[in-house]
């Protein structure tokens, strides 16, 4: 079994200030972990994913994630936000195997001008 | 690279009337296929997957149903609409046979039931 923990439905953070947008995972075996990002009306776009190998991992728009095997957290962190980062955030897990990744809640980022 | 289609892009429709909704792909062969739900602009529903032509499992038991007449096509279908199945449909491809295989998305077709 897979699930994913996203514990904050809305983060508000000023413009340039660093952001984190926390996810929990629990998964049989090691996990594939992702983050996509959902501007209104629009599909999920891909922003990273982890696999294996190095646990800080960079993806698009300056976002980064750190996978935490210990906590089993894989946040979704950027050192300064930006207005347009603004939108519905989802990470999700895989399991080794398995096709059908498991999204979480999602949660809101607000970035205050 | 893999591109998406799904129309229509909204559509309005009263209760008990059919539905159809499109997707199909473009760059890729044999793709894992997804149909979800987003309610309320929130979390997501896997409603329908499939791993190949006329190959669908359901996920949750409802009025809706999906088929894929083609490799590369995956309709979602229902012969009466309820007012909850409005909402956000959103279709997304894998590639098969990669274990971390990443999702793309449509742009969504927007389903407001009356």
């Amino acid at each position: 079994a897979q699930s994913v923990a996203q514990p904050e439905d809305q983060v508000n953070v000023a413009e340039g200030n660093p952001l984190t947008v926390k996810c929990t995972y629990s998964v049989s075996g090691n996990p594939y972990l992702f983050w996509y990002v959902q501007y209104p009306n629009r599909g999920l776009q891909f922003l990273l994913k982890y696999i294996t190998g190095d646990n800080l991992v960079k993806g698009s728009y300056g976002f980064e994630a750190e996978f935490n095997k210990s906590q089993t957290s894989f946040h979704l962190k950027k050192p300064s936000a930006l207005v347009s980062d603004s939108a519905l955030y989802f990470c999700a897990v895989l399991s080794g195997g398995s096709y059908i990744p498991t999204f979480g809640r999602g949660t809101s980022l607000i970035v205050h001008p | 690279s893999q591109t998406i289609h799904q129309w229509p892009a909204t559509l309005v429709q009263p209760v008990g009337s059919p539905l159809s909704l499109e997707c199909t792909v473009e760059g890729t062969s044999n793709p894992n296929l997804y149909w979800y739900r987003q309610a309320a602009g929130r979390g997501l529903q896997l409603l329908f997957y499939s791993v190949g032509i006329g190959q669908i499992s359901s996920e949750v038991p409802q009025n809706l149903s999906a088929s894929r007449p083609q490799d590369r096509q995956f309709i979602l279908s229902s012969k009466k609409l309820l007012l909850s199945d409005s909402g956000f449909y959103l279709c997304a491809l894998g590639l098969a046979g990669t274990g971390a295989n990443v999702l793309t998305f449509g742009a969504g077709s927007r389903l407001t039931v009356l």
